[in-house]
């Protein structure tokens, strides 16, 4: 089946650092990707739709230059946590599309673990 | 704008019990709907889909049920298990602007127990 990985399963950092976290389809390709945020026992929240050689589509609410997202090969998307703080600690998950299984396909990573001192 | 709501909580079952999850949702130009499991600290985990054009489809000892009259999609499980429990989530897929958005519903933790 399709696999998606997340890179770092789990980051700490100091508050006002910036976090790369990399989400690659692993056996497909896919042209769009998905990041959300989870908090804890909370449902996923869409943030923004990544569209591999086009700007990224943010969600209402989201700061797309806090958040900067780029998605440079039908393979792999990148979320950038810029300037990070104690409330941008929460569970950061992605979701590819497979291209070759239609539009309703969607996988999930295993999510990021971010906790900001 | 319009979201999948699901009333919250903790189902509890005993083993080898059936589990009925319930989810409501609100976007009636959904047209594709999904259910997922996600065990703590992972991410979720397909289940079953069902499209608007169905109103049933069973998959192994899971079975989802869509009522699009009152905009309800259900997800039951059979003789369930400890290692189901986990907390389930529906999700709703619809065109928005060009591009397919998912929508989750708030999840349903389920309890197993042995």
């Amino acid at each position: 089946g399709a696999v998606v990985s997340q890179h770092p399963s789990w980051v700490i950092c100091k508050s006002g650092t910036s976090v790369k976290i990399e989400c690659r389809s692993l056996d497909f390709q896919a042209t769009t990707m998905f990041w959300y945020r989870q908090f804890p026992k909370q449902s996923l929240m869409l943030m923004a739709t990544s569209n591999e050689g086009s700007k990224a589509t943010y969600e209402q609410g989201v700061e797309k230059d806090k958040f900067l997202i780029n998605h440079a090969s039908l393979t792999l998307s990148t979320l950038t946590v810029t300037s990070a703080h104690p409330e941008d600690s929460s569970f950061y998950i992605c979701s590819a599309r497979d291209l070759g299984q239609g539009y309703n396909e969607q996988f999930f990573g295993p999510g990021t673990r971010l906790t900001v001192l | 704008g319009e979201s999948v709501g699901l009333h919250l909580p903790t189902l509890s079952v005993q083993e080898g019990d059936n589990s009925i999850i319930n989810c409501a949702y609100s976007n009636s130009a959904s047209d594709y709907f999904i259910w997922y499991k996600q065990e703590s600290g992972k991410g979720p985990q397909f289940i079953i889909d069902i499209r608007s054009n169905m109103d049933k489809r069973q998959g192994q000892r899971v079975t989802v049920l869509l009522n699009k009259t009152v905009k309800h999609l259900s997800l039951q499980i059979a003789a369930t298990q400890p290692g189901d429990s986990a907390v389930y989530f529906c999700a709703e897929n619809y065109l928005d602007t060009g591009r397919r958005a998912l929508t989750f519903g708030s999840g349903t933790r389920l309890q197993v127990q042995p």
